[in-house]
C-alpha cells in the first residue's frame, strides 16, 4: 500500500517568514496530493491540492509543487500569520473509486511573533 | 454552505459496548469516507461507499462495519469496543468518486 512520510514534525518559523513541508510517497499510481490543516480538537480542512498532471499551484500565500519522477511534493506558505499555526497534514491517493486518502504524520507549524 | 454533519459529537461507551456513528454528507454528494484519528495520530481511512457501494476498504477491524444509505447519509458501526478505540472518528463527503474530501466535525468516541 501507499506510504506518505512527512518532514520536518515540527517547523517554528517567525512571523513573515516563509514555511515549507515536504512529502514523499511511495506508491506511483498515486495522482491525487492534498494538504490539510488541522487546529487542536477540529477537523482537517483542505487547503490546497494537486493532481498529477499539474506541477504547481498556487493560492494566494499558498503553493504547492509536484515531482511525479522523484516522487515529492511540498507546500509553501509564504509571509506566515499568527492563524497560520496548526498541524499540517500531506495526503496521497490514486483519485480514483472513492480511494482512501493516506496521510503523512503531520507537521505542526509555530508562527513565532 | 452546508457542510457534513456528523452525530453525536462526542460519546462516551464501556468496553464490549456497541456503538453507531452516523455522518450526513454534504447535498449532492454521493461518496462517504470514515477515518479514525488517535491522540496525536494522522486520520487513518477505514472505508468508503460511492453510490450506495462499499468501495474502497482501509484498516477497519472486523468489529466494525459500515454501510450507505438510500438518502447517501452513511452509518459506522462498532462493536465489541476496546479502550484503543477511543479516538475521533471523521467522516468526509465528496461529489463523485474522484473528487476532493469535505471533513465533518468529528465524533470524539470515548471507552471507558
Amino acid at each position: 500500500g501507499e506510504n506518505v512520510e512527512q518532514h520536518p514534525s515540527t517547523l517554528s518559523v517567525q512571523e513573515g517568514d516563509s514555511a515549507v513541508i515536504k512529502c514523499t510517497y511511495s506508491d506511483s499510481a498515486s495522482n491525487y496530493f492534498p494538504w490539510y490543516k488541522q487546529e487542536l480538537g477540529k477537523r482537517p480542512q483542505l487547503i490546497i491540492d494537486i493532481r498529477s498532471n499539474v506541477g504547481e499551484k498556487k493560492d494566494q500565500r499558498i503553493a504547492v509543487t509536484l515531482n511525479k519522477t522523484a516522487k515529492h511534493f511540498s507546500l509553501h506558505i509564504t509571509e506566515t500569520q499568527p492563524e497560520d499555526s496548526a498541524v499540517y497534514f500531506c495526503a496521497a491517493s490514486e483519485g480514483g473509486g472513492a480511494d482512501g486518502l493516506t496521510f503523512g504524520k503531520g507537521t505542526h507549524l509555530i508562527i513565532q511573533p | 454552505a452546508a457542510g457534513v454533519i456528523q452525530s453525536p459529537r462526542h460519546l462516551i461507551k464501556e468496553k464490549r459496548e456497541t456503538a453507531t456513528l452516523k455522518c450526513y454528507p454534504i447535498p449532492r454528494h454521493d461518496t462517504v469516507y470514515w477515518y479514525q484519528q488517535g491522540p496525536g495520530q494522522d486520520p487513518q481511512f477505514l472505508i468508503s461507499f460511492y453510490e450506495k457501494m462499499q468501495s474502497d476498504k482501509g484498516s477497519i477491524p472486523d468489529r466494525f462495519s459500515a454501510q450507505q444509505f438510500s438518502d447517501y447519509h452513511s452509518e459506522l458501526n462498532m462493536s465489541s469496543l476496546e479502550l484503543g478505540d477511543s479516538a475521533l472518528y471523521f467522516c468526509a463527503s465528496s461529489e463523485g468518486s474522484q473528487e476532493t474530501q469535505y471533513f465533518g466535525p468529528g465524533t470524539r468516541l470515548l471507552v471507558l
